[in-house]
């Protein structure tokens, strides 16, 4: 069974840094192309930004609001997907999910999801 | 930016109406457009990809349809269980690549 488990999530005060990490198991996690997807309080989902598996290159694409200041990374050896959050604002308070991703010709989607991890930026 | 759309916002149902939730994206998209429910509290799921393709484990009373820019979500008989918010999710565009809707919230009448 195909499993995402978030942790790292807490409250840190604006301009901090916090670092989330995503355990994956039950798939071939350095084939994955694995995403992260954000979601405000009381509000929609929004994509913070994804990272390619190695054998296709293993760049990374992020969302306007957070590039510059997040950085999404993998360590395919540990199964794990992290993201490294830093000049944190009050509006990056959400519950952060990791997705594993499928890519096709027309189209790419989220497949499955982890349960979230809650980050709240406030002084 | 490719911009989405839901219609409507919100909506009351009963068990065993049909509901039908329309996503509106802001240039062609062609089939790039998937569905995800989300129960309060939970992770999303998805439902639908590629405009129509029913995703594995998906009850067959959802149904999805539409290209280019208007796309709709069907539910052939409201279950109990299906009480959620509904999005639309684009990914034509690059970037941003993946862009979701605002959501459409059905609830019991």
């Amino acid at each position: 069974e195909v499993q995402l488990v978030e942790s790292g999530g807490g409250l840190v005060k604006p301009g901090g840094s916090l670092r989330l990490s995503c355990a994956a198991s039950g798939f071939t996690f350095s084939n994955a192309w694995m995403s992260w997807v954000r979601q405000a309080p009381g509000k929609g989902l929004e994509w913070v930004g994804r990272i390619k598996s190695k054998t296709d290159g293993g760049t990374t694409d992020y969302a306007a609001p957070v590039k510059g200041r997040f950085t999404i990374s993998r360590d395919d050896s540990k199964n794990t997907l992290y993201l490294q959050m830093n000049s944190l604002k009050t509006e990056d308070t959400a519950v952060y999910y990791c997705t594993t991703d499928v890519y096709t010709a027309t189209d790419y989607y989220m497949d499955v999801w982890g349960k979230g991890t809650t980050v709240t930026v406030s002084s | 930016d490719i911009q989405m759309t839901q219609s409507p916002s919100s909506l009351s149902a009963s068990v065993g109406d049909r509901v039908t939730i329309t996503c509106r994206a802001s240039q062609s998209i062609s089939s790039y457009l998937n569905w995800y429910q989300q129960k309060p509290g939970k992770a999303p799921k998805l439902l639908i990809y590629a405009a129509s393709s029913l995703q594995s484990g998906v009850p067959s009373r959802f149904s999805g349809s539409g290209s280019g820019t208007d796309f709709t979500l069907t539910i052939s008989s409201l279950q109990p269980e299906d009480f959620a918010t509904y999005y639309c999710q684009q990914s034509y565009s690059t970037p941003p690549w993946v862009t979701f809707g605002p959501g459409t919230k059905v609830d019991i009448k």
